[in-house]
């Protein structure tokens, strides 16, 4: 049984620089979300993908955020021109049609130095 | 501005005890409460889920509590377990699940 993945697991990087992060959803899962979580914080929504169609995005992704989902399967997101208080853990989660259950990624942790 | 509210922070049982978390929210848009739960290292995972028409929804030793009116919902661990050591958040979601608001966690220990 294949979850969902992310790549990097961690990522170092220094202020300034650009990094971008992979996920793979669970096949066949047409949602695909991106969340970003802080120590002792719950998850905050970033963005949703139905498919390829980015339809919700927070006020929290700014100008230097982007993400994509290329034909609808694994997404990637970019942060341009990281900031120290980039520094966070960044969740995918993908569900089905039936859109209750997320199904959670283990998280890339971010830190920028 | 935080779309639910989670309490408490942290919470200590003992083994066999009744751990209670507490949740609540203002967006009566809201029609869906889910309870999730965290590992160290992990994502968190979909522990229990509930929708405002019924009041209780029970799983195992896991029951969520609803109360429309007043705006709250609980979960209930019963007969915890150390196992059951982890950080749990609540969240919520409008019907269309484009979006889920997370409560800020509150961490369990359960001491044996």
């Amino acid at each position: 049984d294949t979850g969902v993945s992310q790549d990097p697991r961690h990522k170092i990087t220094k202020r300034g620089q650009n990094v971008t992060f992979r996920c793979d959803p669970i096949s066949e899962h047409n949602r695909l979300y991106w969340y970003r979580q802080t120590l002792g914080q719950g998850p905050e929504f970033l963005t949703y993908f139905q498919n390829e169609a980015q339809l919700e995005k927070s006020r929290l992704l700014s100008d230097r955020f982007s993400a994509e989902r290329p034909k609808g399967s694994f997404s990637t997101l970019e942060i341009q021109r990281t900031e120290q208080g980039d520094s966070a853990m960044y969740l995918c989660a993908s569900s089905s049609r039936g859109w209750e259950t997320q199904y959670f990624g283990p998280g890339t942790r971010l830190l920028v130095l | 501005q935080q779309q639910v509210k989670q309490s408490p922070q942290s919470l200590i049982v003992q083994k066999g005890g009744i751990s209670i978390i507490n949740c609540a929210y203002e967006n009566t848009a809201f029609d869906y409460f889910p309870w999730y739960q965290q590992f160290p290292g992990k994502g968190p995972a979909l522990l229990i889920a509930i929708r405002p028409d019924v009041s209780e929804k029970k799983e195992g030793r896991f029951t969520i509590s609803f109360n429309k009116s007043a705006k709250q919902f609980s979960l209930h661990i019963m007969d915890s377990q150390p196992g059951d050591s982890a950080t749990y958040f609540c969240a919520a979601s409008r019907n269309t699940g484009n979006q889920f608001y997370f409560g800020t966690g509150t961490s369990l220990t359960v001491i044996p």
